[in-house]
Formats: C-alpha cells, sequence, structure tokens
C-alpha cells in the first residue's frame, strides 16, 4: 500500500533555531498538507499546497512558517526562528484528484526546548 | 468554520462489547473521516463517507447528512482496538478540502 513518509520521526531542537520537516507524498497525489497537534489538543490545519503554490493557509500559519516542494518528490515544512510553543507532532498528508485517498503520514515529533 | 464535537471523550469498555462513537458538525460538509491513532501518534484513515453506511471487517461507519451526525460503531471490540479515535470533516465547495478535526474519543478495551 502506498504511503507518505515522514523524516525525522523526532527533532529537539533548540529555541530560536530554524527546522525543516520532510515528507514524501504518494507519488500521483496532487494535494498536499500540513496539519500540527499539540500534545492533548485536537490536530489543526496548517496550509494546503496544490499546483506548486499554497492553496489555503489557517492563522496559525504565519510569516515564521513556509512550505516548499524542491524537487517534485518532497514536500518540506520550514519553520523559521522556532518557540516553545511550536513543539507539537507535525503530519503530512496527501491526496489525489478525488477526495477519497487521503493519506497520512507517521508525524515528525518536534520538541522544542 | 464548522464546529466538530465528538462524544464520548473517553470509553472504557470489556473486550467483546459493542462500541458506539458519536460525530457531530455544525456546516454542511462533501465527507467526513473516521481516523485512527495510536499511542506512537500516526493516523490512519479507517473511512471516508460522503453518505450511507460502511463497513469494513468489525466497524462500521454511518453518516446522516441532513441531521448532520456520524457514528463509529466496533463490533465484538478487542483490546487491540485500543486508540483514539478521531472524526475530521472536509468542507464544501472548490478549495483544498483541508480537514476539520474533532478531539477525538479514546478508547481502551480491557480483556
Amino acid at each position: 500500500e502506498p504511503e507518505v513518509t515522514q523524516t525525522p520521526s523526532h527533532q529537539v531542537t533548540q529555541m530560536g533555531q530554524e527546522v525543516i520537516l520532510r515528507c514524501v507524498p504518494i507519488s500521483n497525489h496532487l494535494y498536499f498538507y500540513w496539519y500540527r497537534q499539540i500534545l492533548g489538543q485536537k490536530v489543526e490545519f496548517l496550509v494546503s499546497f496544490y499546483n506548486n503554490e499554497i492553496s489555503e493557509k489557517s492563522e496559525i500559519f504565519d510569516d515564521q512558517f513556509s512550505v516548499e516542494r524542491p524537487d517534485g518528490s518532497n514536500f518540506t515544512l520550514k519553520i523559521r526562528s522556532t518557540k516553545l510553543e511550536d513543539s507539537a507532532m507535525y503530519f503530512c498528508a496527501s491526496r489525489g484528484e478525488a477526495l477519497y485517498g487521503y493519506t497520512f503520514g507517521s508525524g515528525t515529533r518536534l520538541t522544542v526546548v | 468554520k464548522n464546529e466538530v464535537e465528538q462524544s464520548p471523550q473517553n470509553l472504557t469498555a470489556q473486550e467483546g462489547e459493542f462500541i458506539t462513537i458519536n460525530c457531530s458538525y455544525s456546516v454542511g460538509i462533501s465527507a467526513l473521516h473516521w481516523l485512527q491513532q495510536h499511542p506512537g501518534g500516526g493516523i490512519v484513515s479507517l473511512f471516508m463517507l460522503s453518505s450511507g453506511k460502511k463497513k469494513h471487517g468489525r466497524l462500521i461507519a454511518t453518516i446522516n447528512i441532513q441531521e448532520k451526525h456520524s457514528s463509529l460503531h466496533i463490533t465484538a471490540s478487542h483490546p487491540r482496538d485500543s486508540a483514539v479515535y478521531i472524526c475530521a470533516v472536509m468542507g464544501k465547495g472548490a478549495g483544498s478540502y483541508q480537514l476539520t478535526f474533532g478531539k477525538g474519543t479514546k478508547l481502551s478495551v480491557i480483556p
């Protein structure tokens, strides 16, 4: 079964440092998403990406965040200057043209110290 | 903005029991997902529904679009069903179809 792959599974970073979270979506999928889940809270939408540009973003996705699809296979989320409150599980997801086939990666647990 | 409510928040069941988890939402949707999250954190899609009912093994999901309500049933529950079950809805109309999530229902099945 095709998978969405996320790396690393766990990252610890100092406050103020930049981090890049990586995702490899399913190869024929067209829509890509980042979600986050702060410990004990519900999953929240960050950003969606289609046709090499952001299609929608939430209020959480401020200037500290950026996304990129640098090489046609990877999909990255960059946090420019991490804050303690950025500590969360970050999930990448992708889907094809149809609404079916929404697939999540296993997540990257980001800990900012 | 869609508000997604799940009940109950926590559920403890004896092995073999029939389990129901409920989800309601406030605004019309194009589809609803039931997801499973294990303690390690990964999310697995169980069902996507836009109408009616779906069954996969011991899991059954139903949706009533008019009532804005969905249920997830587990028959003959087993300890390996212990997980957090999350309802997530996909909006209507043009857009990227991002998901809006409920808080989840933590299920513990005791042998």
